[in-house]
């Protein structure tokens, strides 16, 4: 069974500055996704951004992107010029390849963006 | 554009009373839909996925239920609502490998 971790429960940037989130995971497959969502307030689950293992080069959308380690399994990232609106919880999620229907998402961390 | 709707958003409802929480999808056809639920302070725990009408899988066994009368009509139920069935419940639909968020219900069990 896959499993993943994010090791920071919470974390704080100022305003504009560049924050960087963790996450690890477990799997012995070989091909699979890898996703940030994230969690406002309000709740509602919003896609980030996305990593396919089988691609070597780093996602990016505006001003997120992530680093993807395929040897050391880690998948973090990066927000750059941090706004009040990224303060949200950041869940890391992990699915196998092609035919398997399970996201599998860690606990999350707390991100607050201080003015 | 795809759109999912759930409802109602909030629900307190007593120990031992039914459930029924609906989600629907606009703009797809032949979706994959699922239900989540996130308890407090967690991440989300697969509960029901749907490749088709009629076809249901369960990833957890408990007193919940679910099923797929139209193509993009997704409903969890229950005939006993317990304590521990409180919590967010948040629907998703998906096609390849992406997963999209509906806004969510929150339910209380009193």
């Amino acid at each position: 069974a896959q499993t993943v971790t994010q090791s920071q429960p919470e974390m704080s940037v100022q305003e504009a500055e560049t924050v960087t989130l963790s996450c690890t995971y477990d799997t012995s497959e070989n091909n699979y996704y890898l996703f940030w969502y994230k969690q406002p307030p309000s709740r509602q689950m919003i896609l980030v951004i996305r990593q396919e293992a089988y691609k070597q080069q780093n996602a990016t959308e505006n001003r997120f992107s992530v680093n993807f380690q395929k040897a050391a399994k880690s998948f973090s990232l990066k927000i750059s010029d941090s706004q009040l609106g990224d303060t949200a919880m950041y869940f890391c999620a992990f699915q196998p390849g092609a035919g398997s229907y399970q996201l599998t998402f860690g606990k999350g961390t707390k991100l607050s963006v201080i003015p | 554009s795809q759109t999912i709707h759930q409802w109602p958003a909030t629900l307190v409802q007593p120990v031992g009373s039914p459930l029924s929480l609906e989600c629907t999808v606009e703009g797809t056809s032949n979706p994959n839909l699922y239900w989540y639920r996130q308890a407090a302070g967690r991440g989300l725990q697969l509960l029901f996925y749907s490749v088709g009408i009629g076809q249901i899988s369960s990833e957890v066994p408990q007193n919940l239920s679910a099923s797929r009368p139209q193509d993009r009509q997704f409903i969890l139920s229950s005939k006993k609502l317990l304590l521990s069935d409180s919590g967010f419940y948040l629907c998703a639909w998906g096609q390849n490998y992406e997963q999209y968020f509906g806004p969510g219900t929150r339910l209380t069990v009193t």
